[in-house]
């Protein structure tokens, strides 16, 4: 069965900081990786996808995720957290057979002080 | 270009009632798919239509159904509220219809449904 486990329900770090979320998959087959970001009264947002190739993906708004096979793993990270990077971030998980059905997780809830 | 737009946006319903929910994709696109979320299950995907067809659907009972128009356009709906179907309700397109590899999806910002 495929699953998504992000651990951290709540991140808080200080502005310019850097930041680390954590993705966790279950896939039998090949797997599709997605980060999605979620202001307040918003629709989700398109971070980065992985589908094959290089692990190092670059997304927009300056993140980044690195697709770990051995660990299961889709981490995404930023260098330096702006304010504005205060959100809700999914991690989901597709595939071939799976057309536009994705398996998200349940989010992971930023903060950002100053 | 107009994003992916849902109404209404907002909408308070009691249990027994049914509810329809409409979703106009982005200009183009072709597949629309239809999400539920909520604090305690999260995101979870209930069905996919591409060119008036359901192509996907995710384990929800049979109260929920959806439907796609000729113009692209969906509605969704539930019959028999309870109240776990209070959710945000959201819809994506996508412009391809073969799945998340060539297609991205874009959502639209939901409609909020509270059932009393």
């Amino acid at each position: 069965a495929q699953s998504v486990t992000q651990p951290d329900i709540h991140i808080t770090v200080s502005e310019g900081a850097s930041l680390e979320l954590r993705c966790n998959y279950s896939y039998g087959a090949t797997p599709y990786l997605f980060w999605y970001v979620q202001s307040p009264g918003q629709g989700l947002q398109l971070l980065l996808k992985y589908f094959s190739g290089d692990t190092l993906v670059q997304g927009i708004k300056g993140f980044e995720a690195e697709f770990k096979r051995s660990q299961s793993s889709f981490n995404l990270r930023k260098p330096s957290v702006h304010w504005s990077d205060a959100a809700e971030y999914f991690c989901a998980v597709g595939g071939d057979n799976s057309g536009y059905a994705l398996n998200f997780g349940k989010g992971t809830s930023l903060l950002v002080t100053p | 270009k107009a994003g992916v737009t849902q109404t209404p946006r907002y909408l308070i319903k009691t249990r027994g009632q049914q509810v329809t929910l409409s979703c106009s994709p982005i200009s183009g696109h072709r597949s629309v798919s239809w999400y539920q979320q909520t604090p305690g299950q999260g995101l979870q995907f209930l069905f996919e239509y591409f060119s008036e067809t359901q192509r996907n659907k995710g384990n929800f009972p049979g109260r929920f159904s959806g439907r796609q128009f000729s113009n692209s356009r969906s509605e969704m709906n539930v019959s028999t509220l309870e109240l776990g179907d209070s959710a945000l309700y959201l819809c994506a397109s996508s412009l391809a219809g073969t799945g998340v590899r060539t297609g991205e999806l874009f959502f639209g910002e939901g409609s909020r449904l509270t059932v009393l």
